[in-house]
């Protein structure tokens, strides 16, 4: 079994629809981070919880919003989402030590029409 | 202004020779630089961890060098196989601050047979 899990791998969606990106991880970790990933661009944070009661903005918060329900689990949410939110999202987690790595899921590829 | 810098952009090699990957960033205060490798449509996947008094480290075929002084760091892959083609990334990480990281737009190999 993979170590993060995120579904759905793939959702198109319409202009104006809510949807919930999901993310489970098994390393037992605290740290846990949601990324944005468009092409000829670098890994971008949106959001970012250092554990179940810790919520952070990141670089590119504004359209999304989280919810940690459990220290294994951490969702991403699009209110009302529009086509510039088309982009391969990731889910990360990590240890909190400064060198500590970041185990990546396999991401979610949505398209907003 | 932070930034992390990769080149070249894209690179096709035969199968069986070597390459350099480079990376250029601008982060500081500096606390250490990771190489990941992502296959398409997969997570990345960390190659190695460098910090500040660490000049070369290895992960089988795979050695990143890096130079503190001159802000640069390589990715030399030895003796290529199909298996890497994917885009490798460079990512630099702040001492401080918890939104930390900064990723390159990362360099994407083709090892042709």
């Amino acid at each position: 079994d993979a170590d993060v899990t995120q579904t759905p791998r793939n959702r198109i969606t319409k202009t104006g629809k809510r949807i919930m990106l999901e993310c489970s991880q098994t390393k037992g970790h605290d740290r846990m981070y949601w990324y944005r990933q468009d092409p000829g661009l670098g890994l971008r944070l949106i959001y970012y919880s250092f554990d179940v009661k810790d919520i952070n903005k990141g670089e590119i918060s504004d359209g999304y919003s989280v919810s940690r329900q459990a220290q294994a689990k951490f969702s991403l949410s699009l209110e009302s989402a529009i086509p510039n939110q088309t982009a391969l999202y990731f889910c990360a987690t990590g240890g909190a030590g400064a060198n500590e790595k970041l185990f990546f899921g396999s991401g979610t590829q949505l398209s907003v029409l | 202004k932070n930034q992390v810098e990769q080149s070249p952009q894209s690179l096709i090699i035969l199968e069986g020779k070597n390459c350099t990957l480079q990376c250029n960033y601008t982060v500081s205060p500096f606390s250490n630089l990771r190489w990941y490798k992502q296959d398409t449509g997969r997570g990345p996947v960390s190659l190695t961890i460098m910090t500040f008094s660490e000049n070369t480290k290895s992960n089988g075929r795979y050695t990143a060098t890096l130079d503190a002084d001159t802000k640069q760091s390589s990715l030399h892959i030895t003796a290529s196989q199909l298996s890497d083609s994917a885009s490798y990334i460079c990512v630099v990480s702040l001492q401080t601050g918890a939104n930390n990281l900064f990723f390159g737009t990362g360099t994407r190999l083709t090892v042709i047979p």
